[in-house]
């Protein structure tokens, strides 16, 4: 199973909005709702902000959205705050035995 | 409040074995299942293994098939992953983490705070 391919790094303004995109196949990300994204800050572990493509976890600011057409699947981050200085990675429910799949991250700058 | 406190890494030789353990409270730990995910240092998320909320179904990534053991004892809520026939490949950090469902769905809701594996001679 290779992982899902995302940009190495995006970077915004504070305020600006940001889209990370998440590449897979029909096989992972264009076959099933269970799209997930998570946000790492430095020697943290990583932390659920959108599960089943677009659905928030309580306490989890609106500011993130997620959403998915065909085999890629995006986070959006809305009016960019220094605090979403972070690495954030996609994954996906794969099927089979090789059940999970983990995007390459994204490194998220606040200019 | 959903705890998760991973044990057991270290420094082992290649070759060697090690078991890594976690407690889980806070929660119906029978109810969900759980997995391990691992990151390289300065690297990203690898899902390793995972595990159905009764036990009964396991699920490996290729690179650790046939070397890695996940299991679970409900009654002491402990998730467990025994690493046998470790490489050098195998340095990380391994997180524990629950699932959002009884069967794997590779969504987590919660994480542990990591434990070191490190495979040098």
């Amino acid at each position: 199973q290779s992982a899902l391919t995302q940009p190495r790094s995006v970077s915004g303004s504070p305020g600006q909005s940001v889209t990370i995109s998440c590449t897979g196949t029909s096989s992972d990300v264009g076959g099933y709702v269970y799209v997930s994204w998570y946000q790492q800050h430095p020697g943290k572990a990583p932390i659920l902000i959108i599960y089943e493509v677009n659905k928030r976890p309580s306490g989890v600011p609106d500011r993130f959205s997620g959403s998915k057409s065909g085999n890629t699947a995006s986070l959006t981050v809305s009016g960019l705050q220094a605090e979403d200085e972070a690495d954030y990675y996609c994954s996906s429910y794969a099927g089979g035995n090789n059940l999970g799949v983990f995007g390459t991250g994204t490194k998220v700058t606040v200019l | 409040e959903v705890q998760l406190l991973e044990s057991g890494g270290g420094l082992v030789q290649p070759g060697g074995s090690l078991r890594l353990s976690c407690a889980a409270s806070g929660f119906t730990f029978s109810r969900y299942a759980m997995g391990w995910v691992r990151q390289t240092p300065g690297e990203g998320l690898e899902w390793v293994s995972g595990i159905s909320g009764g036990g009964d179904s396991t699920y490996y990534a290729d690179s650790v098939k046939g070397r890695f053991t996940i299991s679970r004892d409900n009654p002491k809520n402990t998730l467990y992953l025994e690493m046998n026939s470790l490489r050098a490949e195998d340095t990380a950090v391994y997180y524990c983490a629950k699932d959002l469902l009884y069967t794997p769905s590779i969504t987590f809701d919660h994480w542990g705070q990591g434990t070191l594996v490190t495979v040098s001679s």
